[in-house]
């Protein structure tokens, strides 16, 4: 059972361009949502995240954007470099601290093209 | 400050063999948890502990898998009686508290080969 659906599976953009990753969940207990990049042969690194009761959190050239009624959260990455090519997976978490047994997506790999 | 150490960063075990991995956490940091990643695949929650403590152990095997967090030390997963299915990237994660928007903190995982 995959509590936390991500999409799409790998993604390419242009420089400059901007790169939109999609989640949707179905534990309405949840109530931590963060993002992680993650390098070939490293692992992640937390990148931005939103709890429910905000629609949208920005951070940089970083946005969640986060639906609470569609129980869907996005990551929009706005003038993607090349430096930001990575994996990056959506995470969600219930109880009552923010990092306790996150759930992952499986991943979109994200290619940014010079 | 140094980050969430795991070692070894890469392990190979034949079959049949224990495999033991290594996590210490960030300095202040008693919350660790382990998680699992298959090839092209997110990361799998296996077990929560805290120093001497297992909070959550719901995303380990029922066999041959173990975790602990001992007073003095690194946490400790161990696996026994290694089997090709075990080969995988094995991360820890490390926190101050779970006390509101507490970030978890990953090592840089140690990749397992089963032969």
């Amino acid at each position: 059972q995959q509590q936390v659906k991500q999409s799409p599976q790998s993604l390419i953009v242009q420089k400059g361009g901007i790169s939109i990753i999609n989640c949707a969940y179905e534990n309405t207990a949840f109530d931590y949502f963060p993002w992680y990049q993650q390098f070939p042969g490293k692992g992640p690194a937390l990148l931005i995240a939103i709890r429910p009761d905000v629609s949208e959190k920005k951070e940089g050239r970083f946005t969640i954007s986060f639906n609470k009624s569609a129980k869907q959260f996005s990551l929009h990455i706005m003038d993607s470099q090349p430096g930001d090519s990575a994996t990056y997976f959506c995470a969600a978490s219930t109880g009552k601290g923010g990092s306790e047994k996150l759930v992952f997506g499986k991943g979109t790999k994200l290619t940014v093209n010079p | 400050n140094a980050g969430v150490m795991q070692n070894p960063r890469h392990l190979v075990r034949r079959r049949g063999q224990e495999a033991r991995l290594r996590c210490s956490p960030m300095k202040g940091h008693s919350h660790v948890y382990w998680y699992r990643q298959l090839p092209e695949e997110g990361l799998k929650f296996m077990v929560y502990l805290q120093k001497e403590n297992i909070i959550d152990e719901s995303g380990m095997p029922k066999e041959r898998f173990s975790a602990e967090f001992p007073k003095e030390g690194p946490s400790i997963l161990r696996i026994q009686q290694v089997v090709r299915g075990d080969s995988a990237a094995y991360f820890c994660a490390s926190s101050k508290s779970t006390g509101g928007f507490t970030e978890a903190f990953f090592g840089q995982g140690t990749r397992l080969t089963v032969v």
